[in-house]
């Protein structure tokens, strides 16, 4: 089974519609992201939790929000989506107590459509 | 401001033939440097890491260089194989949480 899972995998839905996309993982880790992708560009940082009661804006915050509702799930939420969000979402986590300290285990993605 | 530069034209090679990636960067001096795999439709997946005061680093037919005067890694494979074939992703860690991705280079490895 796979350490960190997403949900949906695909998405369209229409502008000014909210929507949640959900990730859960296995692996344990205090520290979760939200990046997106979009082509030509790297991932970029939406949201990251180091922990339950730690939350913080990354670098493309406007727009979204984020839950912690356990060390395991962190949801991201488009409040009012319009079409320029419309890109590859990915969750990571990661470990600082792990050797590599730094390296991000991804989930599969989820691809957002805006119309 | 802080930058990374992978080379954005796909690079194609030789079955066989050593692949080589470099990842380029401005205004940061990096604690870690990652490379990532990344398959179409799928998350990045890690492959290697190497500290700032490492020179190199190997792991079976993969290897990572790091010279922080240059501000460039580089990124080998020997003996590549069509299943290499993938997108190849430079990460920066400056320690703590944050870690800034590149765009990635495009592999394709012919038979």
């Amino acid at each position: 089974d796979a350490d960190v899972t997403q949900t949906p995998r695909n998405r369209i839905t229409k502008t000014g519609k909210r929507i949640m996309l959900e990730c859960s993982q296995t692996k344990g880790h205090d520290r979760m992201y939200w990046y997106r992708q979009d082509p030509g560009l790297g991932l970029r940082l939406i949201y990251y939790s180091f922990d339950v009661k730690d939350i913080n804006k990354g670098e493309i915050s406007d727009g979204y929000s984020v839950s912690r509702q356990a060390q395991a799930k962190f949801s991201l939420s488009l409040e009012s989506a319009i079409p320029n969000q419309t890109a590859l979402y990915f969750c990571a986590t990661s470990d600082p107590f792990d050797s590599t300290q730094e390296t991000q285990y991804f989930g599969p993605g989820t691809r957002l459509l805006v119309l | 401001s802080q930058k990374i530069e992978q080379n954005s034209e796909a690079l194609n090679i030789q079955e066989g033939k050593t692949a080589t990636l470099t990842c380029n960067y401005t205004n940061y001096s990096p604690a870690y440097l990652q490379w990532y795999r990344q398959d179409p439709g799928r998350g990045p997946v890690f492959l290697l890491l190497i500290r700032e005061n490492e020179k190199e680093k190997r792991k079976e037919r993969l290897k990572v260089t790091f010279d922080t005067t240059l501000k460039q890694s580089l990124f080998h494979i020997t003996a590549s194989q069509p299943a290499d074939s993938a997108t190849y992703l430079c990460a920066l860690s400056t320690g703590g949480f944050k870690t800034i991705f590149g765009a990635g280079t495009r592999l394709f490895v012919k038979a």
